[in-house]
């Protein structure tokens, strides 16, 4: 079955991090690009960040650079977030998300909280 | 980095059809034609039922239909259904820094 799984999420303190992973089966991951999709409570879809299929681009919403780093792993069909300084802000449900005909293949999300 | 302009609802009875608009700028609705839409149901993940402006995915009703003129794109559903009830969501790519950018969301109620 071709998925995406995210894990990871929970409760994290602000200043805190944590680290977000996505396993991806049923298609050939490293032809893809992937980006990581949140959604606040009760708010909109924003996009967070992108990686090409090699890893060697990537590029990040102005809100989460210099905090979050997106990263894949071809051989482990996975991919990455790790957040650090975390922000209320940052509260959302995490989604991992395959490039290709469109935002074509959305993971079931991670929800992460920010609170202390 | 700034949203897409959609309307905050828009509502029809079954049958109808509704349009909804998606209002960008030249650097991405008008700029490429990468425009998508997305439809999501209260606590379930977004599911995309147009790509490239007007491409429908395989399995997605072909009461859904986009298009694109300068820097609006739209979305029109036809025949509406109960369960056409949602938020949708338009997308377009939006060059090598922004990859992409989300509208505000609509939702739509069916009467």
């Amino acid at each position: 079955e071709v998925q995406l799984v995210e894990s990871g999420g929970g409760l994290g303190q602000p200043g805190g991090s944590l680290r977000l992973s996505c396993a991806a089966s049923g298609f050939t991951f490293s032809s893809y690009e992937m980006i990581w999709v949140r959604q606040a409570p009760g708010k909109g879809l924003e996009w967070v960040s992108y990686i090409s299929r090699s890893g060697s681009t990537t590029s990040y919403a102005d809100s989460v650079k210099g905090r979050f780093t997106i990263s894949r792993d071809n051989a482990k069909n996975s991919l990455y977030l790790q957040m650090s300084s975390l922000r209320v802000e940052d509260m959302a449900v995490y989604y991992c998300v395959r490039n290709g005909g469109g935002l074509g293949l959305w993971g079931q999300g991670t929800v992460v909280t920010v609170s202390s | 980095q700034s949203a897409l302009t959609q309307p905050a609802s828009v509502s029809g009875s079954p049958g109808q059809s509704i349009t909804i608009s998606c209002t960008g700028t030249s650097s991405d609705v008008g700029g490429y034609n990468f425009v998508s839409w997305y439809q999501q149901h209260p606590g379930n993940a977004p599911k995309i039922i147009i790509y490239d402006v007007s491409e429908r995915p395989s399995g997605v009703s072909n009461r859904f239909s986009g298009s694109k003129s300068g820097n609006t794109a739209s979305l029109t559903i036809s025949g509406l259904h109960t369960e056409d009830e949602a938020d949708y969501y338009c997308c377009s790519y939006a060059g090598t820094n922004t990859f992409v950018v989300f509208g505000e969301g609509t939702k739509v109620t069916v009467l």
